[in-house]
């Protein structure tokens, strides 16, 4: 069974369109994020959830908007994209939030979704 | 902020072991250390952590000298699928969400 799941694996769409990306976790946790790694491989995080609450929202585009359903999932909505938001976006999840926990919470990784705007 | 930095890439043949240094200069009191690794096309998955001394699990051993101002991940006997991307990072309840830096990490080579 996957632990974190992305949907879709791939994502290739213009300039302009508004596009959403899928991230479920099976493994309870109360904490999920979103990060995103660009072609030289930085791995940056955008968005943190806790119970379904925005903890962390980093200096991101507000066309990058998170929602959270459940604690389950988190999804990623992108307004207007730019070649710039190329990159691969990574879903993963914590048992709890590591600043709240008293140490650093291990996160689960989904396995990516590569999004190419043209 | 506890910035870490880690030598950008490391080759090495099967079978030898791999030490990986990071320097975490600006550590904070209540930081843990963490590492993660990443294989092309996948997510990072976590490795090792720990606070002080020295930690052992089945895939890795952590290393941290008493001033905690660097650690450093030992790899014993690789083999070809070690090659990958390692992660250091450091955080805690005090420095918040800023453990959440990856940085570059650094690519490790095995070569036969």
């Amino acid at each position: 069974d996957t632990a974190v799941s992305q949907t879709p694996k791939y994502l290739v769409t213009q300039m302009g369109n508004d596009k959403s990306i899928k991230c479920e976790q099976n493994l309870g946790h109360d904490t999920m994020y979103w990060y995103k790694q660009d072609s030289k491989k930085f791995l940056k995080i955008m968005f943190s959830y806790n119970n379904k609450e925005l903890i962390i929202n980093e200096t991101v585009p507000n066309r990058f908007s998170p929602k959270s359903p459940d604690k389950a999932h988190l999804n990623l909505h992108i307004n207007s994209l730019e070649l710039g938001d190329s990159a691969v976006y990574f879903c993963a999840s914590s048992q709890d939030f590591p600043a709240l926990a008293g140490g650093t919470d291990t996160q689960y990784f989904g396995p990516g979704t590569r999004l190419t705007v043209l | 902020l506890a910035k870490t930095t880690q030598p950008i890439s490391m080759d090495s043949y099967e079978g030898q072991e791999v030490n990986i240094t990071c320097s975490h200069n600006n550590i904070a009191t209540n930081d843990y250390i963490t590492w993660y690794q990443q294989f092309p096309s996948q997510g990072p998955r976590f490795i090792i952590q720990g606070y002080k001394t020295k930690v052992t699990n089945e895939v890795a051993s952590l290393f941290i000298p008493a001033d905690r101002k660097s650690s450093t991940l030992s790899l014993p006997r690789v083999s070809l699928s070690d090659t990958a991307v390692y992660y250091c990072l450091v955080g805690g309840p005090t420095t918040g969400f800023q453990k959440l830096v990856f940085g570059t990490g650094t690519r490790l080579l095995v070569s036969p």
